[in-house]
């Protein structure tokens, strides 16, 4: 079976660090590519990082660059979120997605782990 | 960054059918892919590369486009279809991912 599985989630204070894990199971994970998507309460859906199944191309959401860092272990078929300088406007749900192949879509979702910023 | 911009919401009987929109730049470079997400839930993908459905997601769901314009149509709208549906595609720079604001489909 397919899965993701985020953790790490947790309630942080402003201007504090947290890192998400986020476990693939069931499929070729070095040779996919991977994202980080959250949702805010009562917002949209924000991909934030993306990195290739490689790891040498990364991209960021404008509202993250130079707070957050996406990376990967393929050995231990894991995507890290590393979250530094928190905002009361980064508290969402955090998601991790495969990317399907080339084509420009996440098939595989995990269920989200949840990143509340507040003091 | 691109933008993608949805209707905030949408109602339609059940059986009818109904369409949701998306407007942006990046869609005449890329493809618009479609997601549907329902309370408590993960994003599930339903329409990829304009019109092509994933193994499992029933054929009510279609895709389509035009220049800067994607569009998902849900033929017979079903209760269980009541969810918010994000579409999304490539930034115009190759860059990162963008997602429109979603739309809150209501079936009456």
């Amino acid at each position: 079976e397919v899965l993701l599985v985020e953790s790490g989630g947790t309630l942080v204070r402003p201007g504090g660090s947290l890192r998400l894990s986020c476990a693939a199971s069931g499929f070729t994970f070095s040779g996919s590519d991977m994202t980080w998507v959250r949702r805010a309460p009562g917002r949209g859906l924000e991909s934030v990082a993306y990195i290739s199944g490689g790891g040498g191309t990364t991209y960021y959401a404008e509202s993250v660059k130079g707070r957050f860092s996406i990376s990967r272990d393929n050995a231990k078929n894991s995507v890290y979120l590393q979250m530094n300088s928190l905002r009361d406007e980064d508290t969402a749900t955090y998601f991790c997605a495969r990317r399907s192949g080339t084509y420009y879509a996440f098939d595989i979702w995990g269920q989200g782990t949840v990143v509340t910023v507040s003091s | 960054s691109s933008e993608l911009t949805q209707a905030p919401a949408v109602s339609v009987a059940l059986g009818q059918t109904v369409t949701i929109t998306c407007q942006g730049d990046s869609l005449r470079l890329y493809y618009a892919t479609w997601y549907q997400q329902k309370p408590g839930q993960a994003p599930v993908l339903v329409i990829y590369t304009k019109h092509n459905r994933p193994s499992g997601i029933p054929e009510r769901f279609s895709g389509s486009s035009s220049g800067d314009r994607a569009s998902l149509t849900i033929t017979g709208a079903l209760a269980e279809d009541e969810a918010d549906y994000f579409c999304g595609s490539r930034d115009s720079d190759g860059s990162n991912w963008v997602f429109g604001g979603g739309t809150k489909l209501t079936v009456l």
